[in-house]
Parts: structure tokens; C-alpha cells; sequence
């Protein structure tokens, strides 16, 4: 059964960069169907798309995050990563990772979910 | 972007009762819509994909409709386990966007 685990530090400073990191067990990143991707949540409001990357690395970001975001996996640690920089106080979020079975194309819906992890962003 | 906009943003009702939730796209994204349901404090689970199909074990009470930019969730006979904030999104091109979210309290 296919296992998502975000993991990163919960509170970081503004204008500091928010780093995360989710680990997949029970199944491979490097399937080429997959897509792994990151949502994000503030507290009390919806969702919103933060980005998607691929086994072979191709990334693909939301505009409205792009200049300020970098997704990364790591096939032999079966994990991908999340940086996202200059970070001010409308980041704090609660931040998933997930997975779209997709047959190889990022738009596409999410299967499989982490469990979320907070993330606040205060001085 | 393409803008996803749910009604109502929140609905009272009683188990056993028949709930329908509406979401429309700002263009067309064909059957390009999936639905999930979160419950507080923990992530959102797929349960239609593809605008009417259901996803894994998902119970049969629940149905999905539409194509084009009017899409609806049914949930035919409201259960407990039901009571539950949804959210489509739409999968038809990037960003990936989703609804703003619909309530379902216990009347």
C-alpha cells in the first residue's frame, strides 16, 4: 500500500526558504505513470496546486508560486522535495504531497495523499 | 487560469437526506473534473475522477455528473461518516485548480 510522509521543519522565519520533503513507501517514485505533486492549505481555506514533478525530473509550477518554487526527487532515496523562497506570513499552510496517476501527463488528479504537515512562518 | 466556483459554499442537512453539490469551471475542461472530501485535520480523499467515475472503494451513494463547465456531487442518501467539507478540481490543463470548497453539516 503506497505510503506518502512529509517531513521538514514547522515554523521558519520570513524571508527564509520553507524546505520539505516527502517519502514514498510501499511503491516506487520512478514509476513513468506517475506524477508527484505538492498542495498546499491555509488554515480555514482551500486548496491550491503548488506544483508537479516527474520520475525523469520535468517540473511544472504554479505561475503564481513559480518564481519562488523548486521541486526535486531523489530516485534512490525513493523521495521528493519541495523548496520554496522568501517566504513571508500568506505561506503559512498546512502542506501535502501527493501522487496523480497519470499515465505520464501532469494534469490529472491526486490518488494518493500524505497526511499534511503545518507549516508557520513567524519571527 | 481556469476558475472553479462551488455552490453552496455550505449546506445543513440530515442523514438519509439526498445532497447536492454544484461546481463550475470558468471554461470548458471536458470530463476533466475530480471530487474529494476532507474532514478536519486530515487530507483530502479522491472519491470521483474523471467527473463521474468512482474512485477505489468509495460507496455507491455518492455519484458524480456533467462535462463541459456544470459538474454536480450527489450524495443520495446522507450518511454520518458523509458530514464532511468537498472540493472538486479541475485536471483538464495547468495550474491545477480547485473549487473553494463545500460544507456539509448535520441540520
Amino acid at each position: 500500500q503506497l505510503q506518502l510522509q512529509e517531513s521538514g521543519p514547522g515554523l521558519v522565519k520570513p524571508s527564509e526558504t520553507l524546505s520539505l520533503t516527502c517519502t514514498v513507501s510501499g511503491g516506487s517514485i520512478s514509476r513513468s505513470e506517475d506524477f508527484w505533486g505538492w498542495i498546499r492549505q491555509p488554515p480555514g481555506k482551500g486548496l491550491e496546486w503548488i506544483g508537479s514533478i516527474y520520475y525523469s525530473g520535468s517540473t511544472y509550477y504554479n505561475p503564481s508560486l513559480k518564481s519562488r518554487v523548486t521541486l526535486s526527487l531523489d530516485t534512490s532515496r525513493n523521495h521528493f522535495s519541495l523548496k520554496l523562497t522568501s517566504v513571508t506570513a500568506a505561506d503559512t499552510a498546512v502542506y501535502y504531497c501527493a501522487r496523480a496517476d497519470s499515465s505520464g501527463y501532469p494534469e490529472s488528479d491526486f490518488q494518493n495523499w500524505g497526511q499534511g504537515t503545518l507549516v508557520t512562518v513567524s519571527s | 487560469d481556469i476558475q472553479m466556483t462551488q455552490s453552496p459554499s455550505s449546506v445543513s442537512a440530515s442523514v438519509g437526506d439526498r445532497v447536492t453539490i454544484t461546481c463550475r469551471a470558468s471554461q470548458g475542461i471536458s470530463s476533466w473534473l475530480a471530487w474529494y472530501q476532507q474532514k478536519p485535520g486530515k487530507a483530502p480523499k479522491l472519491l470521483i475522477y474523471a467527473a463521474s467515475s468512482l474512485q477505489g472503494e468509495v460507496p455507491s451513494r455518492f455519484s458524480g455528473s456533467g462535462s463541459g463547465t456544470d459538474f454536480n456531487l450527489t450524495i443520495s442518501s446522507l450518511q454520518p461518516e458523509d458530514f464532511a467539507t468537498y472540493y472538486c478540481q479541475q485536471a483538464n490543463s495547468l495550474p491545477l485548480t480547485f473549487g473553494g470548497g463545500t460544507k456539509v453539516e448535520i441540520k
